[in-house]
């Protein structure tokens, strides 16, 4: 089986500064990566994927993933945050689309 | 505007009651799930269903029952034997967007047992 590893489970940062979010997964075979947001009392709203093909991935609100197979990795990134940008982050992945596996979460919480 | 709707949003019940969780899908995907989740746990698989009339146990199975009678719809129940039920309820569809998975995520429920 699978397992997804959220190192931090939370994340201060000030506004216009830039932010990672770590993840790192557990699988010996090929996999399907995603990144989630959660805003507080709704449902996780899809930032990007990764599937094949370029290791960088660009996803909405700015935001970007690389995949580093070697490292087993899947770390996200802004270059610069905004306010609106706070909330929790969630990585899942998923061998055959059948069941998919998450991490534990990263709170952002973004300073002004 | 095709989406995933939970009912209600906030439930609150008993201890020793069962309750039904709704979930209805308009994306015509064949695949649903029910997650938990806690508080900083992640999401955590209850049931899925990759077609109707068929269901698999997920990972923390226990005290819950679910049903796949049709496409849209993916009810969840969470009996009595729930030892812990206060949670908030997640459910998700699978399905194809230019010609890739993507997993949609409904708004949530709630459910507060006391």
């Amino acid at each position: 089986a699978q397992s997804v590893t959220q190192l931090d489970s939370q994340v201060p940062v000030f506004e216009e500064a830039p932010v990672e979010l770590r993840c790192n997964y557990s699988s010996s075979v090929s996999v399907y990566l995603f990144w989630y947001v959660q805003y507080p009392n709704q449902g996780l709203q899809l930032l990007l994927k990764y599937l094949s093909g370029s290791t960088l991935v660009k996803g909405i609100n700015g935001f970007e993933a690389e995949f580093n197979k070697s490292q087993t990795s899947f770390h996200l990134r802004k270059p610069s945050v905004h306010i609106s940008d706070t909330a929790e982050y969630f990585c899942a992945v998923t061998r055959n689309f059948n069941k998919f596996y998450f991490g534990s979460g990263t709170k952002l919480n973004v300073k002004p | 505007d095709g989406g995933i709707t939970q009912s209600p949003k906030y439930l609150f019940r008993k201890e020793g009651q069962n309750v039904t969780l709704s979930c209805e899908q308009n994306l015509n995907h064949d695949a649903m799930y029910w997650y938990r989740q806690d508080p900083g746990q992640g999401l955590r698989l209850i049931y899925y269903s990759q077609i109707v009339n068929d269901f698999q146990k997920g990972d923390i199975a226990e005290g819950y029952s679910v049903s796949r009678e049709k496409k849209e719809s993916f009810p969840l129940t969470v009996t009595s034997a729930q030892k812990n039920p206060t949670a908030f309820y997640l459910c998700a569809s699978t399905g194809t967007v230019e010609n890739t998975y993507e997993q949609y995520f409904g708004p949530g429920t709630r459910l507060t047992v006391t």
